[in-house]
């Protein structure tokens, strides 16, 4: 079946613009994952979505990063006011359920480049 | 907190010879460990995972791992190594005691070449 897709794959923005990167997970996947990916941090988590809720916000980086979770299905990161440090790979990973055994099916990614 | 050690940068294998990429990690309660292949411009793709049971776990593509609790090692492992395994490796690990974070805590990731 289809696998995770992100879009865009690439977006190159200006500093202090707002940008919206999108996932759209396998379907039926009830968990879903966000992951910044990036040569000095390697991949950090972000955030975890169980359903349309988020009981883990523990690794956004600051105020100006938020998420939703819309329907069970899509989901939209907001960076606000970007800054040239927020420049890295966006990873999106869904799967089946939230337990920890469960294995993450990830997209490839939308690759943010701030100016 | 939980944390994963890949001590390699980068190895390096001839074709047809058995490969090994080297994961350590910590956690607070039993560890659910993963392994990850990342190819240029791609997401990563899931290759085999231990959570419980035999300590030689076999995945995708020929690959295995060996979990070792006692060294808190998990070991990917590919007895005849093929050009196309040349990719960056990722170890991962989750924690099961219920206080860790909900998403996977990765290792630096290490560059596997393998030269025809």
């Amino acid at each position: 079946g289809a696998g995770v897709s992100q879009s865009p794959s690439n977006k190159v923005t200006e500093k202090g613009k707002d940008v919206e990167l999108r996932c759209d997970p396998i379907s039926g996947h009830t968990a879903l994952y966000w992951y910044r990916q990036s040569l000095g941090q390697g991949l950090e988590f972000l955030i975890y979505f169980q359903g349309n809720s988020a009981p883990d916000k523990s690794g956004l980086p600051s105020d100006r990063f938020s998420a939703e979770r819309t329907g069970g299905s899509v989901s939209t990161l907001t960076i606000q006011r970007t800054q040239q440090e927020d420049s890295a790979v966006y990873l999106c990973a869904s799967s089946r359920t939230g337990g920890a055994g469960q294995p993450q099916h990830f997209g490839d990614g939308t690759r943010l480049s701030i100016l | 907190a939980q944390s994963v050690a890949q001590p390699e940068d980068q190895v390096n294998v001839a074709e047809g010879n058995p490969l090994t990429v080297k994961c350590t990690y910590s956690v607070s309660g039993n560890p659910y460990l993963f392994w990850y292949v990342q190819y240029p411009n791609r997401g990563l793709q899931f290759l085999l995972k231990y959570i419980t049971g035999d300590n030689l776990v076999k995945g995708s593509y020929g690959f295995e791992a060996e979990f070792n609790k006692s060294q808190t090692s998990f070991h990917l492992k590919k007895p005849s190594a093929l050009v196309s395994d040349s990719a960056l490796y990722f170890c991962a690990v989750r924690d099961d005691s219920g206080g860790g974070a909900d998403g996977l805590t990765f290792g630096k990731g290490t560059h596997l070449i393998i030269q025809p």
